[in-house]
């Protein structure tokens, strides 16, 4: 079993529409969950981080975590074109200098106009 | 948020020779950086995690002889690819820690070996 799992898509929403994109994990001892953007031929970019259990929410996007059901999803709200990308899943294990990030596969969500 | 910086951000090269890709933390000190490897349409792969002042941890299967690792200050580590070959022609992608557990990644290398 993977550690971080993700849909692998492609999603297609049209335009205005929510995404809903999401993510399991196998470590329960995991504390730290982060969404990851990128674009084709770009490196990724930080969007979302999120620790407790339950909803956070930045602008157009909405982070949900569920800690019992090691599940952690990203809404997107009022799709743009510019959100068509790679949503990449990441989950901080281990600690001190042996921490590092475990990423899923990524989900490439496309907005259509 | 913090930011990673990355150069070359494009180098071209002839087999058997040597790449340097250089990463900088530019207003934090990073203890700890990690170097990332992409192929097109692949997920990220971790190859090492550098720490400031002693010697990088490789991921299983990444020649550690190939790919040297020097993270000799709190804002700078170096990833040098030895002998590079056409088969080590990728996005190369370096990260580094902010705080506690938030990464950012730099902008990414794209080298390419003739």
């Amino acid at each position: 079993q993977k550690e971080v799992e993700q849909n692998s898509g492609p999603l297609s929403v049209p335009e205005g529409a929510i995404a809903s994109l999401n993510c399991t994990y196998s470590d329960r001892g995991s504390q730290s969950f982060f969404w990851y953007r990128q674009y084709s031929g770009k490196s990724p970019e930080l969007i979302m981080s999120i620790y407790s259990n339950g909803d956070k929410e930045d602008g157009r996007f909405t982070a949900q975590l569920n800690k019992a059901s090691q599940y952690v999803s990203l809404l997107i709200r009022d799709s743009q074109p510019s959100d068509s990308a790679t949503y990449l899943c990441a989950v901080n294990i281990g600690s001190g200098s042996a921490r590092q990030l475990t990423f899923g596969s990524g989900t490439q969500l496309t907005v259509l106009p | 948020g913090a930011v990673v910086s990355q150069h070359p951000s494009r180098v071209i090269c002839k087999s058997g020779t040597s790449v340097k890709i250089e990463c900088r933390s530019l207003d934090f000190q990073a203890t700890t950086m990690f170097w990332y490897r992409q192929f097109p349409k692949q997920s990220l792969m971790l190859m090492a995690t550098s720490n400031e002042g002693s010697k990088a941890t490789y991921e299983q299967g990444v020649e550690k002889d190939k790919f040297l690792i020097n993270h000799a200050s709190l804002t700078l580590s170096t990833l040098t690819v030895t002998s590079a070959h056409p088969e080590d022609s990728s996005f190369y992608i370096c990260s580094a820690f902010y705080g506690t557990d938030t990464q950012y990644f730099g902008p990414g290398t794209r080298l390419t070996v003739l």
